[in-house]
């Protein structure tokens, strides 16, 4: 089935060693977007790719990078993952620009040691 | 910025009860998202909805985009249907800019 596929379910890291979340879709989706969900708060963007074009929100750590190689997948990268960056990462696609539902991913959840 | 705020923040009810959760949001939009979020994390989309209403199941939602508020009923709930329910309303960048999504409602249904 088409879906959004995220990797790992669960990621335990360092404080400081650098970590990859990983998602790739097979709906052929334009756009993919990466939400960081605290403890009990709503999701929040982080940024999202628009086909190759990348988006940054303004309030996004420069901690966290992204990489769009192609269509179907998408990492965000930590570089030095801080004890408050221990969250749920979502990860969600939408056919295009104009409103169109979002497909999520089940999400990772990143512990940091 | 869109103020999206949910009521109840939390619901208890006994399963067969008639259940609503509420959305009122502050900038006018062109469409609205009801998702579905279990224990665990996975958000699953129920509705995109821009005028009056759709229906899915036991899943109802409404909308008036000229009171700015919307609704989510489930008819004949059942403890299945235990999870957060988020409303999310596109940013004001467009729709491409992602989603500004409220606290959600808890909901929890018991046998």
């Amino acid at each position: 089935d088409a879906m959004v596929i995220q990797n790992p379910r669960y990621q335990v890291t360092q404080f400081g060693k650098p970590v990859t979340l990983s998602c790739s879709q097979t709906l052929n989706h334009n756009v993919m977007y990466w939400y960081q969900q605290k403890s009990s708060q709503a999701p929040k963007l982080l940024f999202h790719y628009y086909d190759k074009d990348f988006n940054n929100e303004a309030d996004t750590p420069d901690n966290f990078q992204s990489r769009r190689p192609n269509t179907s997948f998408c990492f965000l990268d930590i570089r030095s993952p801080g004890l408050g960056d221990a969250a749920m990462y979502l990860c969600a696609t939408s056919r295009d620009r104009t409103n169109q539902p979002q497909h999520f991913g089940d999400g990772t959840r990143l512990s940091i040691l | 910025k869109n103020e999206v705020e949910q009521s109840p923040q939390n619901l208890t009810a006994q399963e067969g009860e008639f259940i609503t959760i509420n959305c009122s949001y502050s900038v006018g939009i062109s469409a609205l998202h009801w998702l579905q979020q279990h224990p665990g994390g996975g958000i699953v989309s129920l509705f995109m909805l821009s005028s009056g209403k759709k229906k899915h199941g036991r899943l109802i939602a409404t909308i008036n985009i000229q009171e700015k508020h919307s609704s989510l009923h489930i008819t004949a709930s059942h403890p299945r249907d235990s999870a957060v329910y988020i409303c999310a309303v596109p940013r004001p960048g467009g729709g491409a800019d992602g989603l500004t999504f409220g606290k959600g409602t808890h909901l929890i249904i018991q046998p």
